[in-house]
């Protein structure tokens, strides 16, 4: 079964902190990978799209490495709002995609 | 904008009732998907369409029936509900290729 594995967490960080998530896929086949953000008890948001060159968004910096099919999600400066569990997300084929059970992360003041 | 919209929103039910639950776009995405979410876990696919009047079997369809016959609609429906299936339920969309899904905003279904 192509699974996506997170860290269970909780992260709990103070404000102005910088965290990591990781996450591993086991599809070789994946070609697009997301983080997304989901609140409390609220639908999945898309945080960002992960790309083989690395990209960032504001205080977001998201790593894919394929030969190790591993994910990072690096957040710098780390406000009250980022508090959330945060989804790893890998493409598995027929515009399916695979969850991982998510990252809950607390900022605390 | 409604994006994916999704009701009911919260229900109860007894074991044994049926029910269906509604999801619908007006973004004209040809890819539609349902999920469920237990607690502390991830998000396991029930059912997904690729086009009105295609649909196929996610993870864990048992229990669980869908229809597409319109591109803006996609109900899931439960035939004889089991505690079991008490969970958050997520109804997605995309337009096509290999882009983020748009999710609505859940239902949350009890069943006792």
């Amino acid at each position: 079964r192509k699974e996506v594995e997170q860290d269970p967490g909780p992260f709990n960080v103070p404000e102005g902190a910088t965290v990591a998530f990781n996450c591993t896929y086991s599809n070789s086949a994946s070609q697009s990978f997301f983080w997304y953000r989901q609140d409390c008890r609220k639908e999945p948001k898309l945080l960002m799209s992960v790309y083989s060159s690395g990209n960032e968004d504001g205080r977001f910096t998201a790593q894919l490495n394929r030969a190790s099919q591993y994910i990072s999600l690096l957040i710098r400066d780390s406000k009250l709002s980022d508090s959330a569990t945060y989804l790893c997300v890998a493409e598995a084929g027929s515009y399916q995609l695979t969850f991982g059970k998510g990252t809950k992360l607390s900022v605390i003041p | 904008n409604a994006g994916v919209t999704q009701t009911p929103k919260f229900r109860i039910l007894k074991i044994g009732q049926s029910m269906t639950l509604q999801c619908t776009q007006d973004m004209n995405h040809n890819y539609m998907y349902w999920y469920r979410q237990d607690p502390g876990m991830g998000l396991k696919l029930i059912y997904y369409s690729v086009g009105a009047g295609i649909t196929d079997k996610g993870e864990v369809p048992n229990g669980y029936n869908v229809s597409r016959s319109t591109t803006e609609d996609f109900p899931l429906r439960l035939e004889l509900a089991a505690p079991s299936q008490t969970s958050v339920y997520f109804c997605a969309s995309i337009p096509g290729g290999n882009q983020p899904q748009h999710f609505g905003d859940g239902t949350r279904l009890s069943i006792l």
